[in-house]
């Protein structure tokens, strides 16, 4: 079974900081990979996936990940982030062909005015 | 498009007593339903897959007879909590998968549980 890490658990900083969330899966296969935001109250929203193609995906909000394969990560980044952006992220996983998602668990994203 | 429902968005309930919680996909069918567990500040944690028409997969450790699922149509799986006690008082969230494709889960807002 796969399993997914994401290395920080709350993460706290000022608007218009850089942001990115690193996100390491253990799988010897092909996996699809997401990334969803959980607004406070709010169920989850996807924030962008990565199946196959460029290994560098842009999603809503102006949120990219970056899938590097060699190092069976798929961090996430925003440039400038804002007030708006505090929430709950996490990083998914699921092998090709297979419906099973596993999820990271979680990083809590601070973001101060 | 691709929007799931989840009904209630909050419950409480007393020990002992069952509470049903109904998952619809509102403008796609849904061949396949999942159930997630969301403890506070934790993650998802899958605790089972309903398939229209068959009956669900459990994943280890979640009891089949404690929580039983029902997915009687493409757009509709049902939750039910038996006899719940306070330990289950929990996030429950359901997602489905349009059509059969693998690649993404579409989410419900999840029913908020809570066992007195």
């Amino acid at each position: 079974a796969q399993s997914v890490s994401q290395h920080n658990h709350h993460v706290i900083l000022s608007e218009a900081a850089s942001l990115e969330l690193g996100c390491n899966y253990s799988y010897g296969g092909t996996v699809n990979l997401f990334w969803y935001v959980q607004y406070p109250g709010q169920h989850l929203q996807l924030l962008l996936k990565y199946f196959s193609g460029d290994p560098l995906v842009k999603g809503i909000k102006g949120f990219e990940a970056e899938f590097i394969k060699s190092k069976f990560s798929f961090n996430l980044r925003k440039p400038s982030v804002q007030w708006s952006d505090t929430a709950e992220y996490f990083c998914a996983v699921n092998p090709l062909n297979d419906y099973k998602l596993s999820f990271g668990a979680g990083t809590t994203v601070t973001v101060r005015a | 498009g691709a929007v799931v429902s989840q009904h209630p968005s909050w419950v409480i309930c007393k020990s002992g007593t069952s509470v049903k919680i109904e998952c619809r996909s509102l403008d796609f069918q849904a061949t396949t339903m999942f159930w997630y567990r969301q403890f506070p500040k934790q993650s998802l944690m899958l605790m089972a897959t309903s398939n229209e028409g068959s009956k669900a997969t459990y994943e280890q450790g979640v009891e089949k007879d404690k929580f039983l699922i029902n997915h009687a149509s493409l757009t509709l799986s049902t939750l039910t909590v038996t006899s719940a006690h306070p330990e289950d008082s929990s996030f429950y969230i359901c997602s489905a998968i349009a059509g059969r494709t693998y690649n993404e889960q579409f989410f419900g807002p999840g029913t908020r549980l809570t066992v007195l």
